[in-house]
């Protein structure tokens, strides 16, 4: 089994639909939970960074995490074209060798049509 | 804050030349930055680990004499392809974070085709 998932899509909305996108891990000492939106030919951008359970809100922006199902989810309200990108999920912790260690998901591929 | 600078965003060279890519963070120290390479469709590949001030931490499979990293200070690193051949062709990336429990920051890639 691989350390995270992620389905690589594509996921395709029209503009204005909630958009889910998720990850499941499978390494229980990843601490914290981070979300990266990545256009074409240009490095990724955080979006979202999480440390615990819950939900966390920023804008259009929500990322959940539920470290007991060991899954995470990013909902993107009211999503318009210029959304439509490649998103990551990465998840970072200390490893059973006691080295930090950062994981990335292969990322899923937005296209919101307008 | 927390802006990472990457140089040239777009290089292409004949096979056998060398080629220097530029990781800089502008806003922040940087004792640790982090190279990666990216295939067309695929996720983001840890190459190697550049340390300021001491040896970089390459990954497995990763050949340290083909790709250079050198992080001479708090915010530049730079990742030297040697001896480019056509299958080195692709996007690498650089980051950088504030802290060990922080994000990363990346840079914009550089695109390396080579001919």
């Amino acid at each position: 089994q691989k350390e995270v998932e992620q389905d690589p899509g594509p996921l395709s909305v029209p503009e204005g639909a909630i958009v889910s996108l998720n990850c499941t891990y499978s390494n229980s000492a990843f601490q914290y939970f981070m979300w990266y939106r990545q256009y074409s030919r240009k490095g990724p951008e955080l979006l979202m960074y999480t440390y615990s359970s819950g939900n966390k809100e920023d804008g259009r922006f929500t990322a959940q995490v539920d470290k007991s199902s060991k899954y995470i989810s990013l909902f993107i309200r009211d999503s318009q074209p210029s959304d439509s990108a490649t998103y990551l999920c990465a998840m970072g912790g200390r490893s059973g060798a006691g080295s930090y260690q950062l994981t990335f998901g292969k990322g899923t591929k937005l296209s919101v049509i307008p | 804050g927390a802006v990472v600078s990457q140089h040239p965003s777009r290089v292409i060279c004949k096979s056998g030349t060398s080629v220097k890519i530029e990781c800089r963070s502008l806003d922040f120290q940087a004792t640790t930055m982090f190279w990666y390479r990216q295939f067309p469709k695929q996720s983001l590949m840890l190459m190697a680990t550049s340390n300021e001030g001491s040896k970089a931490t390459y990954e497995q499979g990763v050949e340290k004499d083909k790709f250079l990293i050198n992080h001479a200070s708090l915010t530049l690193s730079t990742l030297t392809v040697t001896s480019a051949h056509p299958e080195d062709s692709s996007f690498y990336i650089c980051s950088a974070s504030l802290g060990e429990n922080s994000p990363l920051h990346f840079g914009n890639g550089t695109r390396l085709t080579v001919t």
